[in-house]
C-alpha cells in the first residue's frame, strides 16, 4: 500500500479480554515500531523490529503484551487480558532505514483501544 | 539524561498569522537530529522538518523553519502563513546517543489555527 495501514481503527473490550492489532507497513520498509500513545501525550516506544527480528521489547508494559512481525512485514501487537490502564491509541510506524536516527518514520493513523 | 521539553501545551492563532512552537532539549551529544512531527486530529503523524546538529543553517521547508540554537539546546519550530490545515499536535523529537532506533518525544503542543 501506499502507507503504514493499521487496524482495527477503533477497538472496545471489556476487561479481561484479549485484543489484536495490525499494522501492515509500507512495503521495503525494514523497520517497525509499535507505540502506546496516551490522550495529549507524544508517543511512547513499545517495542522494535528489524525485518522479523524484535531487537528491543523493552517499552512493553507487562507480559500481557507481545508483538510479532513473522515474514517481515505485517505485524501484531497481542494484548492479553486487557485492563483499563491499556486504553490508549497504539501507532505503528515503518522506516526504510535501519537507523532511523537521521531519518523519517512513518506512522498509521492508530489504533485506539477502550478498555472498559 | 535526555529529555525534551515543550513549554506550551496549547496555542492559538489566526489564520495567516506566525505562530512558534518552542522546543529545548538536552543532551551530551556533539552531532545528531533533530525532528518536528505533526500529528492533525486524523491522528497521522508526518515529519515536517529536520534539522542536522552540525549544520548552522537552519532547516526550512516551505512555510516550516527552525530556528536552532545550539548552545543553548533550543530547537523552535515558525510557521508562518498558518493555515486551517495547519491545525494539529505537534511533536519536538530527537534520538538518544546510545540508540539508533529510538526517538525521544516531548510531551506536544496543540496548535489551534482560527479562521
Amino acid at each position: 500500500g501506499a502507507g503504514v495501514s493499521q487496524s482495527p481503527r477503533y477497538k472496545v473490550a471489556k476487561r479481561g479480554q484479549d485484543v489484536a492489532l495490525r499494522c501492515d507497513p509500507i512495503s521495503g520498509h525494514v523497520s517497525l515500531f509499535w507505540y502506546q500513545q496516551a490522550l495529549g501525550q507524544g508517543p511512547e516506544f513499545l517495542t522494535y523490529f528489524q525485518n522479523e527480528a524484535q531487537l528491543d521489547k523493552s517499552g512493553l508494559p507487562s507480559d500481557r503484551f507481545f508483538a510479532e512481525r513473522p515474514e517481515g512485514s505485517v505485524s501484531t501487537l497481542k494484548i492479553q487480558r486487557t485492563q483499563q490502564e491499556d486504553s490508549a491509541v497504539y501507532l505503528c510506524a515503518s522506516s526504510l532505514l535501519r537507523a532511523i536516527n537521521t531519518g523519517e518514520l512513518f506512522f498509521g493513523e492508530g489504533s485506539r483501544l477502550t478498555v472498559l | 539524561a535526555q529529555t525534551v521539553t515543550q513549554s506550551q501545551p496549547e496555542m492559538s492563532v489566526q489564520e495567516a498569522e506566525t505562530v512558534t512552537l518552542s522546543c529545548t532539549y538536552d543532551t551530551s551529544e556533539n552531532n545528531y537530529y533533530l525532528f518536528w512531527y505533526k500529528q492533525p486530529p486524523s491522528r497521522q503523524m508526518i515529519l515536517v522538518i529536520r534539522q542536522e546538529a552540525y549544520k548552522q543553517q537552519n532547516a526550512t521547508e516551505n512555510r516550516f523553519s527552525v530556528n536552532f540554537q545550539k548552545a543553548a539546546k533550543s530547537f523552535s519550530l515558525k510557521i508562518s502563513d498558518s493555515q486551517l490545515g495547519d491545525t494539529a499536535m505537534y511533536f519536538c523529537a530527537f534520538p538518544p546517543p546510545d540508540s539508533n532506533y529510538q526517538l525521544i518525544w516531548g510531551a506536544g503542543t496543540k496548535l489551534i489555527i482560527k479562521p
